[in-house]
């Protein structure tokens, strides 16, 4: 079955250091991957997206992401991290045809904290 | 301004007191659909709509109904509310139809319904 895991719920780092948020899926085949942020008492926005060619993939406000398919993984980093980068990020993967749904599967999210 | 919009954004009611939240989107997208977040479970799809008059269960469907009557607009329905349907709900919209899509999902800006 098709899953995504954020191993880490919740992460603190510095303001102006360096982050990397981790996300793992479970698929069969290519998959398309998605991180979304949810900055608090907001909806979800697409940070970046990736479908095929170039591994690295860079999305907005600084983010990139890069997909390695031989761990399964597709990381969110960001070089220097801002306090209005605090929030909540979901990583997700689809859509997929099952029904044809073409639903998302979210992973669970990994809550930034940013300290001053 | 393409937008995914919900209303209302917070409601508290009781149980078995029917509700609707609406969900409009003004992308002329056909495909939408319904997620609830929980903590520590993500988004999970609780219908979907492939166009007017086209609806089918998502992964979470019970003590929900939905309608498609216009393209744009795609209400939620709890006939008979219970607690443990108190969550964060999200509206989403997308271009693309069944199949892989590249098409970028939209999320509305949530609404948490608490049901006492």
């Amino acid at each position: 079955a098709q899953s995504v895991t954020q191993p880490d719920i919740h992460i603190t780092v510095s303001e102006g250091a360096s982050l990397e948020l981790r996300c793992n899926y479970s698929y069969g085949a290519t998959p398309y991957l998605f991180w979304y942020v949810q900055s608090p008492g907001q909806g979800l926005q697409l940070l970046l997206k990736y479908f095929s060619g170039d591994t690295l993939v860079q999305g907005i406000k600084g983010f990139e992401a890069e997909f390695k398919r031989s761990q399964s993984s597709f990381n969110l980093r960001k070089p220097s991290v801002h306090w209005s980068d605090a929030a909540e990020y979901f990583c997700a993967v689809g859509p997929f045809l099952s029904g044809a749904t073409n639903k998302l599967i979210f992973g669970t999210g990994t809550l930034l904290a940013v300290q001053p | 301004e393409a937008q995914v919009t919900q209303n209302p954004r917070y409601l508290i009611t009781v149980t078995g007191k029917k509700l609707t939240v609406t969900c409009s989107q003004n992308m002329n997208h056909e495909y939408m659909s319904w997620y609830r977040q929980d903590p520590g479970l993500g988004l999970r799809q609780i219908y979907y709509s492939m166009n007017v008059e086209v609806t089918d269960k998502g992964d979470v469907p019970e003590g929900y109904k939905v309608s498609r009557k216009e393209k744009r607009n795609f209400p939620l329905i709890l006939e008979s509310p219970s607690p443990n349907q108190t969550s964060l709900y999200f509206c989403a919209s997308r271009a693309g139809l069944a199949g892989l899509s590249t098409d970028t999902q939209y999320f509305g800006p949530g609404t948490r319904l608490t049901v006492l």
